[in-house]
């Protein structure tokens, strides 16, 4: 079975500045995906970024960038610049593949944008 | 296209009453999850579908819950005499190649009083 930590319940940014989420999971699997998810206070649930394990290249999407650190079972977000549209909840998700394709994710880390 | 959606978006009901949830998936997306997500224990995964068959149902909770998913595209959960512990938004969420990404409804949140 996996299990991903994230262990900062709460962090707050200054508009404009970057933030890094921090991410830590354990897993006996080869390969893998790894997500970062947002969750604004409407509920919905929409991805930020991914990750193939197989990939040594960190993904990048526009102002998002994750440390993927596989010896280490690391995973950390990002946010460059960030905009009050930011302020959500993020959560880290790990997902096997075949049957094991389900994500389990971490606790989630609240993240507030300050004007 | 259209995204993932749930209906009812919000449901009230009494302890011991019966509830189905209902989750339309992205048209061709041949997986589907549900998940449950509460204060207490966070974002649980409950049930995959992949096509109508289900080849992870570990996550369901007790035998009160149960899941079908006909012609490869609307999926129900049911809970059988609700109690107050299935308070909860329960989310569905669908993927044209596992395991790449997850696209998720708005959910439904179920209140049981």
């Amino acid at each position: 079975a996996q299990t991903v930590t994230q262990s900062q319940p709460e962090m707050s940014v200054q508009e404009a500045e970057t933030v890094t989420l921090s991410c830590t999971y354990d897993t006996s699997e080869n390969n893998y995906y790894l997500f970062w998810y947002k969750q604004p206070p409407s509920r919905q649930m929409i991805l930020v970024i991914r990750q193939e394990a197989y990939k040594q290249q960190n993904a990048t999407e526009n102002r998002f960038s994750v440390n993927f650190q596989k010896a280490a079972k690391s995973f950390s977000l990002k946010i460059s610049d960030s905009q009050l549209g930011d302020t959500a909840m993020y959560f880290c998700a790990f997902s096997g593949y075949g049957a094991n394709s389900k994500l389990t994710f971490g606790k989630g880390i609240t993240l507030s944008v300050r004007p | 296209g259209a995204g993932v959606s749930q209906s009812p978006s919000n449901k009230v009901t009494e302890k011991g009453k019966d509830v189905e949830l209902r989750c339309d998936p992205i048209s061709g997306h041949t997986a589907l999850y549900w998940y449950r997500q509460s204060l207490g224990q966070g974002l649980e995964f409950l049930i995959y579908f992949q096509g109508n068959s289900a080849p992870d149902k570990s996550g369901l909770p007790s035998d009160r819950f149960s899941a079908e998913r006909t012609g490869g595209s609307v999926s129900t959960l049911t809970i059988q005499r609700t109690q107050q512990e299935d308070s909860a938004v329960y989310l569905c969420a669908s993927s044209s190649t596992p395991p790449s990404e997850q696209y998720f409804g708005p959910g439904t949140r179920l209140t049981v009083t």
